[in-house]
């Protein structure tokens, strides 16, 4: 089955400052790759994917690119805000219709 | 379009209990999954539902089981409910079939405590 390697947290930054949090993964063929954020309180909801190899998924900011050759699928944003303040999971497509997810990194933004 | 709706939202439920969960999924999908999520172990995928059969089942034991309906609602069970049952159980629904994208659309969860 798939697995997932994602960076430790906490997180902790100040406004305005540069992001990036690891994703690495295992899978058999390619599968798609998601990342999805999960504020306090609330379930998780898609941020980016990404379905093939060098693909851009982005959005609100954030950025993450399919590399095959290192089975990696980081993610970035040039410049967060406190509202970004969550806890996000990298997720490769099973085959079998399951989202393998990753721990989970908590980010706490400062202002 | 509303949401994928959980009930109920928060229960408490002493050991050997059992417990129903319920969800309800965004309208037009089939497929609907369940996760469950805890400080320790992450979000782990209990199974899937697709046209009222499931399709995939994670690595639970046999008290946990689940159903889906031909309106693609669905309901989890926890029979015989031990401590370590205490999570926050999140569903997701998809499309589904030909038409799935991969994307699943979480629901905010039914946090369950045994005590």
């Amino acid at each position: 089955g798939n697995s997932v390697t994602q960076m430790e947290g906490p997180v902790t930054l100040s406004e305005e400052a540069f992001l990036t949090i690891n994703c690495t993964y295992t899978a058999t063929g390619y599968p798609s790759l998601f990342w999805y954020v999960q504020y306090p309180g609330e379930g998780l909801q898609l941020l980016l994917k990404a379905t093939k190899a060098d693909d851009k998924g982005s959005n609100k900011g954030f950025e993450a690119t399919y590399r095959k050759e290192t089975t990696s699928f980081h993610l970035e944003k040039g410049s967060v805000q406190v509202s970004d303040s969550a806890v996000y999971f990298c997720a490769p497509d099973g085959s079998a219709r399951q989202l393998t997810f990753g721990s989970g990194t908590q980010l706490t933004v400062l202002p | 379009k509303a949401g994928v709706t959980q009930t109920p939202r928060y229960l408490i439920k002493t050991r050997g209990q059992q417990v129903t969960l319920s969800c309800s999924p965004i309208s037009g999908h089939r497929s609907v999954s369940w996760y469950q999520q805890t400080p320790g172990q992450g979000l782990q995928f209990l199974f899937e539902y697709f046209s009222e059969t499931q399709r995939n089942k994670g690595n639970f034991p046999g008290r946990f089981s689940g159903r889906q309906f031909s309106n693609s609602r669905s309901e989890m069970n926890v029979s015989t409910l031990e401590l370590g049952d205490s999570a926050l159980y999140l569903c997701a629904s998809s499309l589904g079939g030909t038409a799935n994208t991969g994307e699943l659309f979480f629901g905010e969860g039914s946090r369950l405590t045994v005590l």
